[in-house]
């Protein structure tokens, strides 16, 4: 079975430009969870969706946005990019309650100049 | 905002020792997971403790929870130099607020 997969895995953006990243879970599994993380505020949950559905969105602007597909893939989005931005976005899916074990992918490293 | 704190945030070893790190958390939990992060890659479960659970294993894993404390402990016996990885807690919390939230991690050097 293949794991979850995330593109691109590296990219360089200008500060006010948007980003898409896009994440394809393990086949089966519907919930897919997105998180940034930066050295200095670690992991950082920015959203969760079920079946098409955001379910619950961590403590982010409006900037950051996401959607899933019906065939479970996900994407998120960054609009309007700061310097801070700049972080690796892991994508973790599974099969069941999001609180359990999650499955994640390798990462989009974003860098923003 | 981080739930989990692990202790040590840094910690190297000898090849073959075994390596103890500890995560400390604030609200009651449902259960309590470890994760391992190799440079810049994805993060791989390794182990769920539920809240009624005291210890568990897996491996060259041991893991431990005190929910009096609000404490956990991860132990990797024998250690390899494949075990160099950043460790983190994550915690499921009795608050419903449905997600995972990650501690700090502690970074594990193994010393050939």
């Amino acid at each position: 079975k293949a794991g979850v997969t995330q593109t691109p895995r590296y990219l360089i953006k200008t500060r006010g430009q948007q980003v898409t990243l896009s994440c394809s879970p393990i086949s089966g599994h519907r919930s897919v969870s997105w998180y940034q993380q930066t050295p200095g505020q670690g992991l950082q949950f920015l959203f969760e969706y079920f079946s098409e559905t955001q379910r619950n969105k961590g403590n982010f602007p409006g900037r950051f946005s996401g959607r899933q597909f019906s065939n479970s893939r996900s994407e998120m989005n960054v609009s309007t990019l700061e310097l801070g931005d700049s972080a690796l976005y892991l994508c973790a899916s599974s099969t069941g309650p999001v609180t359990g074990e999650l499955f994640f992918g390798e990462g989009s490293r974003l860098t923003v100049l | 905002s981080q739930q989990g704190e692990e202790d040590p945030q840094a910690l190297s070893i000898q090849e073959g020792e075994n390596a103890t790190m500890n995560c400390s958390y604030k609200t009651s939990i449902n259960n309590l997971q470890w994760y391992r992060q190799n440079s810049g890659r994805g993060l791989v479960h390794l182990i769920l403790i539920r809240s009624n659970e005291r210890e568990k294993h897996s491996g060259r894993l041991r893991v431990t929870l005190d929910t009096s404390k609000k404490s956990s402990s991860l132990l990797i016996t024998a250690s390899r130099a494949a075990d160099t990885a950043s460790y983190f807690c994550a915690t499921d919390e009795q608050s419903g607020n449905e997600k995972l939230t990650f501690g700090t991690g502690t970074r594990l050097t193994i010393i050939p």
